[in-house]
């Protein structure tokens, strides 16, 4: 069965450095997200992306976070200027359309960690 | 604005015990449901569905009816084996450009 894969699978960073998340999401599916769970808290919407363009984004996103599919395989979050705070678990995830009936499908996530 | 509420875990129970975990939500429209699962160590897979008031998804044994006169969402097993011991996610999404998390409850199976 196709799955959504994320590389890596943990990453430590320092405070202040860019870093940057990779995907390969399932290759017919059209829609893709990023998802965040700090530690015992709940997963929380970052941003979808649809035709090469941010369709909806959460607060948590802000000039820090930027998204990218720079081929046709791939897609990437970085974060421009990592904070404490960032450490969490980042899932991405992807979906075959928009309709709210159709599965989004995630990945194994990524653990970062900002020291 | 749209939001999910799960029973507080963690949930143990002795395998072959009946399991219900609860999940209410709160959204306009009318939303799509899911459950996911998280095992340890694993990303988040899809363990159910439901789209409109009184369907039923189910898998793995596992069920859940959609109730909009309760605006409820369930989870439910007949017997849980310890193979079961995960994080439940109870999910909402009115458009697919986002999925609405509840918390997460833990089930514990003790053999």
């Amino acid at each position: 069965e196709p799955e959504v894969t994320q590389t890596p699978s943990h990453q430590v960073t320092q405070m202040g450095q860019e870093v940057i998340l990779r995907c390969v999401p399932i290759s017919n599916h059209l829609y893709f997200y990023w998802y965040r769970q700090i530690l015992g808290q709940k997963v929380e919407f970052l941003v979808s992306f649809y035709n090469n363009e941010i369709s909806e984004k959460s607060e948590i996103f802000d000039d820090q976070f930027s998204v990218e599919r720079p081929d046709g395989s791939n897609f990437t979050l970085k974060i421009r200027s990592t904070k404490l705070e960032d450490s969490a678990m980042y899932f991405c995830a992807s979906s075959e359309s928009v309709v709210a009936n159709q599965p989004q499908h995630f990945g194994d996530g990524t653990r970062l960690s900002i020291l | 604005g749209n939001s999910v509420t799960q029973m507080e875990g963690p949930v143990t129970l002795s395998e072959e015990a009946f399991l219900t975990i609860n999940c209410t939500y709160t959204a306009t429209g009318y939303p799509s449901l899911f459950w996911y699962v998280q095992y340890p160590g694993e990303g988040l897979q899809l363990l159910l569905k439901a789209t409109k008031a009184d369907d039923k998804g189910s898998n793995k044994g596992f069920e859940a009816t959609y109730r909009k006169e309760t605006t409820s969402f369930h989870l439910e097993k007949g017997s849980v084996q310890v193979s079961d011991s995960a994080v439940y996610f109870c999910a909402l999404s009115d458009s697919n450009y986002q999925l609405i998390w509840g918390a997460g409850t833990k089930l514990i199976i003790k053999p």
